[in-house]
């Protein structure tokens, strides 16, 4: 079945920095999104991109759709502490009833402030 | 923007015993609701998909007699967990419709 490897795994790193994620599948999907979770909560849509090689921002959040459709990246700039929490990626292909969202494992980020 | 609630958010139960979770979405429609697991430290993974007005399509290794799915409206998706066991013990979050978006998810633990 399709997997999703998400890199790296977590991520200890100083208020102020840029943080840089990615995801990358051994087949194409037509959807790729980020989720931020925290815990005790459900995923949070951060990003959803739709189109290979859109580049896509959300504050201090770039995420782009891989031109060969099997990957994506997602970058933070100037983490802050409210940044912490597990991100996730996840990749969508419509069609038939499923819709089924695959879920890559999660990058874990720590900010220190 | 949409909202899916989930009720209640978080439970505990005696081993042997039914739980029924609710999911909903407030302000659309959704003949398609998912089910979703995740262990701690892990990520989601899907249980089924509840279909309104049909019957649940399960994963492979998911027990459809153990978790039973009702969709009986096009706001409205249950999980009921059958004579749960501590390694049921899990967060359940669900997703409705097409949308990309999760309801708030229900912390399990079995005793």
């Amino acid at each position: 079945g399709q997997q999703l490897n998400q890199s790296p795994q977590s991520m200890f790193i100083q208020e102020g920095e840029d943080v840089s994620m990615n995801c990358t599948s051994s087949s194409i999907f037509n959807t790729w999104l980020w989720y931020k979770q925290e815990p005790g909560e459900g995923p949070v849509l951060l990003i959803a991109l739709y189109k290979a090689g859109e580049l896509t921002s959300n504050g201090r959040l770039t995420a782009q759709f891989g031109i060969t459709r099997k990957d994506s990246f997602l970058n933070i700039s100037a983490s802050i502490p409210s940044d912490v929490g597990i991100y996730f990626c996840a990749g969508l292909n419509y069609g038939g009833s499923q819709g089924n969202l695959i879920f890559g494992k999660g990058t874990k980020l720590s900010v220190k402030p | 923007g949409a909202v899916v609630s989930q009720h209640p958010s978080w439970v505990i139960c005696k081993s042997g015993t039914s739980v029924k979770i609710e999911c909903r979405s407030l302000d659309f429609q959704a003949t398609t609701m998912f089910w979703y697991r995740q262990f701690p430290k892990q990520s989601l993974m899907l249980m089924a998909t509840s279909n309104e007005g049909s019957k649940a399509t399960y994963e492979q290794g998911v027990e459809k007699d153990k978790f039973l799915i009702n969709h009986a409206s096009l706001t409205l998706s249950t999980l009921t967990v059958t004579s749960a066991h501590p390694e049921d013990s899990s967060f359940y979050i669900c997703r409705a419709g097409q949308k990309q978006y999760f309801g708030p998810g229900t912390r399990l633990t079995v005793t």
